[in-house]
């Protein structure tokens, strides 16, 4: 899997966007781009995936850019309760029977401020 | 649908003891994958396994080991504990080859906090 960077930490004030960047500039053709989340003292929860175009859904956007060498996640009105470490990770799209192995960086640790 | 679920919670052992965690997958899911979780650090891939077979394993030593039911539920275990397996065990479910469109998701688990005395 592709190695990611990702700041160690931030701020957002709640309410404001908050726009998480992560490098992968090894990124394969085949890899797709996953972000995760893990509240304190929780397991990992899914965000949102994409490969090569811009993706939204109810959680959060993934922004991807055209060479696919970074990306940035938007979570467009933080609260409080998305104060959680987010996890930016690459990888093949799992196949049937395939191998579902995710590599886990540090992440980046986001506060949300009141 | 029902989440997953890990038991138990917490657990202490000693060194050199041995340890069983037990996941049970998220309803419709065929695969499983267990994940290390060091204070600080981001979760480490163990292994994997779908339709009862391993098929996938990190740069875990052979004391750990697993076993998937045919119900898919799975167990994890580890021998001879060391003092550095203290860690957050992490059982996540998917459901590759399945029916559904939301084959690229990993659920995870609430984890098994294991600490080794």
């Amino acid at each position: 899997d592709a190695k990611t960077t990702q700041p160690t930490s931030m701020d957002c004030a709640e309410g404001r966007a908050a726009n998480l960047p992560c490098n992968h500039s090894t990124i394969s053709g085949n890899e797709y781009v996953y972000w995760y989340r893990q509240i304190h003292s929780q397991g990992p929860q899914y965000i949102i995936h994409g490969l090569k175009n811009n993706e939204t859904n109810e959680m959060a956007s993934l922004i991807i850019t055209e060479d696919r060498k970074s990306s940035t996640l938007i979570l467009p009105h933080a609260t409080l309760r998305d104060t959680a470490v987010y996890y930016c990770i690459v990888r093949p799209y799992p196949i049937s029977g395939g191998y579902q192995k995710v590599t886990f960086g540090t992440g980046t640790k986001l506060q949300v401020i009141p | 649908e029902t989440g997953v679920t890990q038991s138990p919670t917490h657990l202490i052992k000693t060194r050199g003891q041995q340890v069983t965690l037990r996941c049970s997958s998220q309803s419709g899911h065929n695969t499983v994958s267990w994940y290390q979780q060091a204070l600080g650090q981001g979760p480490q891939f163990i292994f994997q396994y779908y339709r009862e077979e391993e098929n996938g394993r990190g740069n875990f030593p052979p004391r750990f080991s697993g076993l998937q039911f045919p119900n898919y539920s799975s167990e994890l275990n580890v021998n001879a504990l060391e003092l550095d397996d203290s860690a957050l065990y992490l059982c996540a479910s998917s459901s590759l080859g399945g029916t559904s469109g939301r084959r690229d998701e990993q659920f995870f688990g609430p984890g098994t906090r294991l600490t080794v005395l």
